[in-house]
């Protein structure tokens, strides 16, 4: 079984450029998550979503950034325009149900540098 | 005050010895503990997980938790060089809010 996917694993923009990052959960999973860890702080919550759905997204910073989940499969995490402070590592993770302690299983990530 | 909080080492522990890494939380509404290795590099591993009071053993892997003074614990034993890593604790509120909640983690380094 393949795990959580993320493309790209690096990507260096200039300040007010446009990125986008993608994630293929696990196959089954409908729960997709985006975390950041931004350097020498902790992984932080972003956003989840249940099939299509946004479920929760109190973690996005601000309105630059913006997530989509079509057909409830793959998600894509927009960042327009990047600025310096979106530097850092982006994690997607997924899950099967919303059962109280449902693993979630992540992705390597992608290492976003603004420049 | 940090929602959780880890010691962020870095931890160093002789091979075979007994690698204790701790971690606390602030939200008594904490219900389900999890405590995940990192490679550098890699995605995050969940290695255990805990609901209840008292200890989980999962072959060299023992979680332990303590709600009512809101500490979780993990104790690796015969630590062997590849246990070098972070390790990471991370803690859900309750169903319905699935969001994890991390620590900044703990670098453990085993010596040979």
């Amino acid at each position: 079984e393949a795990g959580v996917t993320q493309f790209p694993s690096h990507s260096v923009i200039e300040k007010g450029q446009t990125v986008t990052l993608r994630c293929d959960p696990i196959s089954g999973h409908d729960n997709l998550y985006w975390y950041r860890r931004v350097m020498g702080k902790e992984i932080k919550f972003l956003l989840h979503f249940v099939k299509e759905s946004k479920q929760d997204e109190s973690g996005m910073p601000n309105n630059r950034f913006l997530a989509e989940r079509t057909g409830g499969t793959y998600s894509t995490l927009k960042v327009q325009p990047a600025e310096l402070e979106d530097s850092g590592v982006y994690f997607c993770a997924s899950s099967q149900g919303q059962h109280v302690g449902q693993p979630q299983h992540f992705g390597d990530g992608t290492r976003l540098s603004i420049l | 005050q940090k929602e959780v909080e880890q010691n962020s080492g870095p931890l160093s522990v002789p091979e075979g010895a007994i690698a204790s890494l701790n971690c606390t939380y602030s939200d008594r509404g904490s219900q389900s503990f999890f405590w995940y290795r990192q490679y550098s590099g890699k995605s995050p591993e969940l290695i255990m997980s805990i609901y209840s009071n008292g200890d989980k053993e999962d072959g060299r892997f023992t979680a332990q938790l303590n709600k009512a003074s809101q500490y979780v614990s993990l104790l690796i034993r015969d630590s062997q060089p590849s246990d070098s890593a972070t390790y990471l604790c991370a803690v859900k509120l309750n169903f319905g809010n699935e969001k994890l909640t991390f620590g900044t983690g703990t670098r453990l380094t085993i010596i040979p």
